[in-house]
């Protein structure tokens, strides 16, 4: 099965910051990977698909990008509404779906 | 819009089992696979099987293989899981999640129901 770990896995930052993300395949996923953003109490919101395509309506300070084994998600400057958990998730192996362990972005 | 609606929360002893409704609208519920996920409290997301809508396929993951059985109304737009022998560590919230798949085969999850939270205590 294909495993996939993301660092940090916590962070602080202060809004305005740029933040960046890594998430890392156990082997090649091409860029079958994505990305959501989990906020206490609600379900998991798409944010990057295919590596680097944006989800309509998501703002474009959030990219992604990487191929193969290892992928960045980044926020450009970071607003108060952007604390919140982020995972990725490798679409390559359809049988045995897989998100990163999560990265939780914290006010410092 | 497309949207998907869960069940309320549920409350079942060890040993017991439960069975989460995920409603489809706003799609063509026969043409996307259906995902379930769950969250343990203060945990990451765990990735537990999907179910081809049109066919009745299924394709669960390993840890879950014997337990979960997931299955669909078309008639109602309506997707299930149900998972048996439930043990205290399967309090978690679960959801349902709809595959999305672009032109160039990549393939996510959009949306995402809003959760179902099942608690399983003596």
């Amino acid at each position: 099965d294909i495993q996939m770990t993301q660092s940090p896995s916590s962070l602080s930052a202060s809004v305005g910051d740029r933040v960046t993300i890594t998430c890392r395949a156990s082997q090649s996923i091409s860029s079958y990977l994505n990305w959501y953003q989990q906020k206490p109490g609600k379900a998991p919101k798409l944010l990057i698909y295919a590596a680097s395509s944006l989800q309509s309506g998501v703002p474009s300070r959030f990219s992604g990008s990487g191929s193969g084994t290892d992928f960045t998600l980044t926020i450009s400057s970071l607003q108060p509404e952007d604390f919140a958990t982020y995972y990725c998730q490798q679409s390559y192996s359809t049988l045995t779906w897989a998100f990163g362990q999560g990265t939780k972005v914290e006010i410092k | 819009q497309v949207q998907l609606v869960q069940s309320g929360a549920e409350v079942k002893k060890p040993g017991a089992s439960v069975k989460v409704s995920c409603k489809a609208s706003g799609y063509t519920f026969t043409g996307y696979y259906m995902h379930w996920v769950r969250q343990a409290p203060g945990q990451g997301l765990e990735w537990m099987g999907w179910i081809n809508p049109n066919s009745g396929g299924t394709n669960y993951a390993q840890k879950f293989q014997g337990r979960v059985t997931m299955t669909r109304d078309t008639s109602i737009s309506t997707a299930y899981m149900e998972l048996s022998r439930l043990r205290s560590d399967d309090t978690a919230v679960y959801y349902c999640a709809r595959e999305q798949i672009a032109a160039a085969g990549t393939n996510w999850f959009d949306p995402w129901g809003q959760g179902t939270l099942v608690t399983v205590s003596s």
